[in-house]
C-alpha cells in the first residue's frame, strides 16, 4: 500500500514543490511516478525513484529508498498543474498512491 | 512511433461481459510485459492484470478485484493485446488503459507508453 501526501496542494509558479510517497513495507527503489493531465493518460516522470525518464524536463527529480520516497519539482511551470502518481513495481499487486492535485495559488 | 490504441468499450449490464482490444504499432508485445489499468471517474488509478512476454511463457498476474473475473491475454499474430471481463460489477465502471511495462535489462521498473484509454461502465 501506498500513501500519497499531500492529496492536494495550492502554488505559484516558480514554486518548489515536494511530493511524498510512503509504502507500507520496504520496496527498496522500485518506485515509479507518473503525470497525469485531465483527460489524458499517465505519463511516466521517474523509475527507480531518480532515474528521469527520457525527455523529461530537468527540474523534475526524485529520492529515496524503502519506505519514504519524494518527487520535487525545483520550479513550478505553468504546465506542470497536473496530478501525480506514485506506483511500487515491486510486487504484486502493482499499487498506485491515491495521487497528489497541483493547482495554481 | 509507438503506439497502442484500446477499443471494445461501451455500456454492459451487471453480470454480463466484455472483451476489450489493444492494437500496437511500433512494437512487437510478445516481446514486452503489458498491462492493463483502470482508472475510476474522478478517481486514482488501479493496476487490472498483466501479462509477461513470450520468453517468460505469458504468465499473466492479476489484482484480487478481478482475479477470476478478468483475462488477460495477447494474439501475436494480430500484434494485440485483449482483456475479457466477465461477471461484470458496477465498481469495474472505468476507463481502462492499456500499458507497457518498461524493463531495463530483465528488471521491471515502470509502465512507459500508455494508449489513449476505453470507457466501461457497468450499470443497469
Amino acid at each position: 500500500q501506498l500513501t500519497q501526501s499531500p492529496s492536494f496542494l495550492s502554488a505559484s509558479v516558480g514554486d518548489r514543490v515536494t511530493i511524498t510517497c510512503r509504502a507500507s513495507q520496504g520496496i527498496s527503489s522500485y518506485l515509479a511516478w507518473y503525470q497525469q493531465k485531465p483527460g489524458k493518460a499517465p505519463k511516466l516522470l521517474i523509475y527507480a525513484a531518480s532515474t528521469l525518464q527520457s525527455g523529461v524536463p530537468s527540474r523534475f527529480s526524485g529520492s529515496g529508498s524503502g519506505t519514504d520516497f519524494t518527487l520535487t519539482i525545483s520550479s513550478l511551470q505553468p504546465e506542470d498543474f497536473s496530478t501525480y502518481y506514485c506506483q511500487q513495481v515491486k510486487s504484486y499487486p502493482l499499487a498506485f498512491g491515491g495521487g497528489t492535485k497541483v493547482e495554481i495559488k | 512511433e509507438v503506439q497502442l490504441v484500446e477499443s471494445g468499450g461501451g455500456l454492459v449490464q451487471p453480470g454480463g461481459s466484455l472483451r476489450l482490444s489493444c492494437a500496437a504499432s511500433g512494437l512487437t508485445l510478445s516481446d514486452h510485459y503489458m498491462d492493463w489499468v483502470r482508472q475510476t471517474p474522478g478517481k486514482g488509478l488501479e493496476w487490472v492484470g498483466r501479462t509477461r512476454d513470450k520468453a517468460n511463457r505469458d504468465t499473466t498476474e492479476y489484482a484480487a478485484s478481478v482475479k477470476g473475473r478478468f483475462t488477460v491475454s495477447r494474439d501475436d499474430s494480430k500484434n494485440s493485446l485483449y482483456l475479457q471481463m466477465n461477471s461484470l460489477k458496477t465498481e469495474d465502471t472505468a476507463v481502462y488503459y492499456c500499458v507497457r511495462g518498461m524493463r531495463v535489462t530483465t528488471v521491471f521498473y515502470g509502465m512507459d507508453v500508455w494508449g489513449q484509454g476505453t470507457t466501461v461502465t457497468v450499470s443497469s
